[in-house]
């Protein structure tokens, strides 16, 4: 089974440092992995997605995301941070079973930015 | 383009008492979905998927059960609700042989 770590719960920055959340999986098979971004008392926003084409990928809101396949990584970063970024954030891994792809999710980490 | 509709948004009910979430898809055919529960701390846990009408596989077992009557409709549903109930639960869908899910805005469900 596949699996997702991410490290830290909560993570503060300053407005207009840079943003790092960090994301390690487990998988068996090549993965596709996501970003995804919570508001309060909303559904989940895809911000960007790796499906084994470039290594860089590159998301909404000027955030993007590296794979690492030797670190089994899949951090996210964002050079500078704007309030409206205050959310939580979810590393999610896919895989295949029955037809259908199911995301399994890191347990989320909550972003606060510094005015 | 394809929507999804998740209601209610919030909801309290008492303990013992039944439940019914309902989730359409609209836009899209044979979609695959996803019941999620969001518990604070504990990220997202994935109840049940479907691949098609009648069909829902379970990922945990516990005091909920879901149907999909229709193909774009999911339905999430508890004959006597507990405490442990209580979370944020989010409805998805994906193509059939999408990579990402879309989700529903969620429903807030506190029992008491």
């Amino acid at each position: 089974a596949q699996s997702v770590t991410q490290l830290g719960s909560h993570v503060s920055v300053s407005e207009g440092a840079l943003v790092l959340l960090r994301c390690n999986y487990s998988s068996s098979v090549p993965p596709y992995l996501f970003w995804y971004v919570q508001y309060p008392n909303q559904g989940l926003q895809l911000l960007l997605k790796y499906t084994s084409a470039a290594t860089l990928v590159k998301g909404i809101n000027g955030f993007e995301a590296e794979f690492k396949k030797s670190e089994t990584s899949f951090h996210l970063t964002k050079p500078s941070a704007h309030m409206r970024d205050a959310a939580e954030y979810f590393c999610a891994v896919s895989e295949s079973g029955a037809g259908s792809y199911q995301l399994t999710f890191g347990k989320g980490t909550k972003l606060s930015v510094i005015p | 383009s394809q929507t999804i509709h998740q209601w209610p948004a919030t909801l309290v009910q008492p303990v013992g008492s039944p439940l019914s979430l309902e989730c359409t898809v609209e836009g899209t055919s044979n979609p695959n979905l996803y019941w999620y529960r969001q518990a604070a701390g504990r990220g997202l846990q994935l109840l049940f998927y479907s691949v098609g009408i009648g069909q829902i596989s379970s990922e945990v077992p516990q005091n909920l059960s879901a149907s999909r009557p229709q193909d774009r409709q999911f339905i999430l549903s508890s004959k006597k609700l507990l405490l442990s109930d209580s979370g944020f639960y989010l409805c998805a869908w994906s193509e059939r042989d999408g990579t990402e899910a879309f989700f529903g805005q969620g429903t807030r469900l506190t029992v008491v």
